[in-house]
């Protein structure tokens, strides 16, 4: 399979679990990213990974936890989540350097629902 | 900070016949990129076309184009003999050059395609 895969595609989950989404990239990028889709508002970027390393945190609260512990890994920890963080959580990857920078590839998205 | 804004919420159009969906943007840049994603009931976000603000000359990608217009901060996609596969979520984004790599999206326009 090529380009980026996210799992699951659906998630519901209890205010007092923790759970964790999955992205992985096919495509040799070294830059993965962490965006929540909420219906009629922008995407919002929440987490910025180049080579490994976090280099954005967009103000987004400690109940996500991400971690990349390769440059075509990246997972989102949950736990104690609110019912306003249900949403379509997308992963993206692109190749940073170069002209060619910053197309970002976009995975399917996990539907994430909070009870 | 960098805006895109998508003023129409709901777009229509009868099949073979021609869209275009607006866009505009408010930056103080003058090297950045410009990008139209599609997000089909699929939910993945695909990459339609993509404008770099130094190019004078407007993207085009098959039934797809641009009309840019720098100085007007202007980015509209034009949908040539549109097809039932072109009904989707359309996205504006912008990234700029100066540093912080941030892709900013619209909030939208949902096409939808009559046959």
């Amino acid at each position: 399979e090529t380009g980026v895969t996210q799992t699951p595609r659906h998630l519901v989950m209890g205010m007092t679990n923790k759970k964790s989404l999955k992205c992985e990239q096919h495509l040799g990028h070294n830059a993965m990213y962490w965006y929540k889709q909420s219906a009629k508002k922008p995407l919002e970027l929440m987490f910025v990974y180049n080579f490994k390393e976090q280099t954005e945190n967009n103000s987004v609260p400690s109940r996500f936890s991400p971690e990349c512990p390769n440059s075509s890994h990246l997972f989102l920890h949950l736990h104690t989540l609110q019912p306003e963080d249900s949403a379509l959580y997308l992963c993206a990857s692109s190749q940073q350097g170069g002209r060619s920078k910053n197309i970002q590839y976009f995975g399917a998205g996990t539907r994430l629902s909070v009870l | 900070a960098q805006t895109v804004t998508q003023s129409q919420p709901e777009m229509s159009v009868q099949e073979a016949e021609t869209v275009t969906l607006s866009c505009t943007y408010d930056t103080s840049e003058s090297d950045y990129y410009l990008f139209w994603y599609k997000q089909p009931p699929s939910r993945q976000m695909i990459l339609v076309i993509r404008q770099e603000a130094y190019k004078q000359q407007n993207a085009t990608e098959n039934r797809f184009s641009v009309n840019f217009q720098k100085a007007a901060k202007s980015f509209s996609l034009k949908i040539s003999d549109s097809q039932l596969g072109d009904a989707a979520m359309y996205f504006c984004a912008y990234i700029g050059q100066g540093g912080s790599e941030k892709l900013v999206f619209g909030k939208g326009t949902k096409l939808t395609v009559n046959p």
